[in-house]
């Protein structure tokens, strides 16, 4: 079935650490996305990518990184130097890169939570 | 205040009601989304609409461009409707998202 998955689905961090969140999909989508969710706000963009081998910081892009290697993986790097790491990150992926006019769709999220 | 505002935040409601959530937004937008978001974080994009009405199943999503203004109905309203519904606009080349309203469908 095509889909986007993500991994893992709890992720722990410790002081100083930097974690890697990981999203894949096969849909064949050009563009891919990565969110942040915080109780009680919306979602909050921290980059995304059109095409492979390009990405764009988005509103929240400082302590991450993102590469795009391949079309079908986007992972997201959570530094040290992130220091309010905790929150549910949330990973999509779009038909084309048309700034978000086209349906996104989600991955079922990863949970991250600092030791 | 934010650009995306929704009502309620909150909704309980029993099975069979009629449901309207509401989404104000401040900013020129040339789409707006409906998403739900299950119990266990996973988000469904519902609906994207640009003007008018848009319907499936048992919803319905309408929005008034120059009132600034979309609504989603849930007609004969189950418990498996139970989540998070989020507004999203869509901006100056990015998605502004509501803060969702938890809606919780009692039997």
């Amino acid at each position: 079935d095509g889909g986007i998955t993500q991994s893992p689905k709890y992720l722990f961090r410790k002081e100083g650490q930097n974690v890697t969140l990981s999203c894949e999909q096969n849909l064949n989508h050009d563009a891919m996305y990565w969110y942040r969710q915080d109780p009680g706000q919306g979602l909050r963009l921290i980059y995304y990518s059109q095409i492979v081998n390009d990405f764009q910081k988005g509103d929240i892009a400082e302590g991450y990184s993102v590469s795009r290697e391949k079309k079908e993986s986007f992972p997201l790097t959570v530094t040290s130097a992130q220091k309010n790491p905790t929150a549910f990150y949330l990973c999509a992926s779009s038909a084309q890169d048309s700034f978000f006019q086209e349906t996104q769709y989600f991955g079922p999220g990863t949970r991250l939570l600092v030791l | 205040k934010n650009e995306v505002e929704q009502s309620p935040q909150n909704l309980t409601a029993q099975e069979g009601e009629f449901i309207t959530i509401n989404c104000s937004y401040s900013v020129g937008i040339s789409a707006l989304h409906w998403l739900q978001q299950h119990p266990g974080g996973g988000i469904v994009s519902l609906f994207m609409l640009s003007s008018g009405k848009k319907k499936h199943g048992r919803l319905i999503a309408t929005i008034n461009i120059q009132e600034k203004h979309s609504s989603l109905h849930i007609t004969a309203s189950h418990p498996r409707d139970s989540a998070v519904y989020i507004c999203a606009v869509r901006g100056a080349q990015k998605l502004v998202f509501g803060q969702g309203t938890r809606l919780t469908i009692n039997p």
